[in-house]
């Protein structure tokens, strides 16, 4: 089974903080997302990366940066986390199949910026 | 720009009737369709994805969905409904395809809630 993981379930910072959220998957997937999840508006990508350091903005990436250091390996930074950026999480991987390859998701970060 | 509607917040059906999810997507080319299901406090799941031949694929745990390309539809359906079937539903087109960076286009999703 395809597994991936996320570093925590819940996460409280304060307004100012840097937020690292780290996602790891053992398939050896080539593609990597961030997505955010909120009520009513659904999942909505951040930044997205197909290979090993390299990286795409997706609809939503103010605020945000990636690293993708290794293969299975890719971090989401708020670089000084704002309350907007209230929300969950999800990490999600796939192969190198591209646009047909099902996406494989994370449980989940849930993050409060107080 | 690309949007994905699923027109119903919520549906809420008996168990034992039949449901419906309905997806409608406006996605540049020719993408794939998927659906995904999330369970409270869970990450999404994969339910099912139309590829090409049959308009009519088979997914997990007894859903089904029918691709309609004029209408540019992608519905949810199930024969039977089981309370267990009680989640939040997601229609995610995929961008064209002959794209090779493989992100999907999620709708806002439908809170399905089957009644004993």
């Amino acid at each position: 089974d395809v597994k991936v993981t996320q570093s925590s379930r819940y996460l409280v910072k304060r307004t100012g903080e840097k937020v690292f959220l780290e996602c790891v998957q053992d398939m050896d997937h080539e593609n990597m997302f961030w997505y955010r999840q909120d009520p009513g508006l659904g999942l909505r990508l951040i930044y997205f990366s197909y290979d090993v350091k390299m990286k795409e903005k997706g609809d939503i990436p103010e605020g945000y940066s990636v690293s993708r250091e290794k293969k299975e390996r890719f971090s989401l930074i708020l670089e000084s986390a704002s309350t907007n950026q209230t929300s969950m999480y999800l990490c999600a991987s796939s192969g190198q199949g591209a646009a047909q390859e099902t996406q494989y998701f994370g449980p989940g970060t849930r993050l409060l910026v107080l | 720009a690309q949007s994905v509607a699923q027109p119903e917040d919520q549906v809420n059906v008996a168990e034992g009737n039949p449901l419906t999810v309905k997806c409608t997507y406006s996605v540049s080319g020719n993408p794939y369709l998927f659906w995904y299901v999330q369970y409270p406090n869970r990450g999404l799941q994969f339910l099912l994805k139309y590829i090409t031949g049959d308009n009519l694929v088979k997914g997990s745990y007894g859903f089904e969905a029918e691709f309609n390309k004029s209408q540019t539809s992608f519905h949810l359906k199930k024969p039977s409904a089981l309370v267990s079937d009680s989640a939040l539903y997601f229609c995610a087109p995929s961008g064209d395809r002959g794209s090779t960076l493989g992100r999907l286009y999620f709708g806002r999703g439908t809170q399905l809630t089957v009644w004993p």
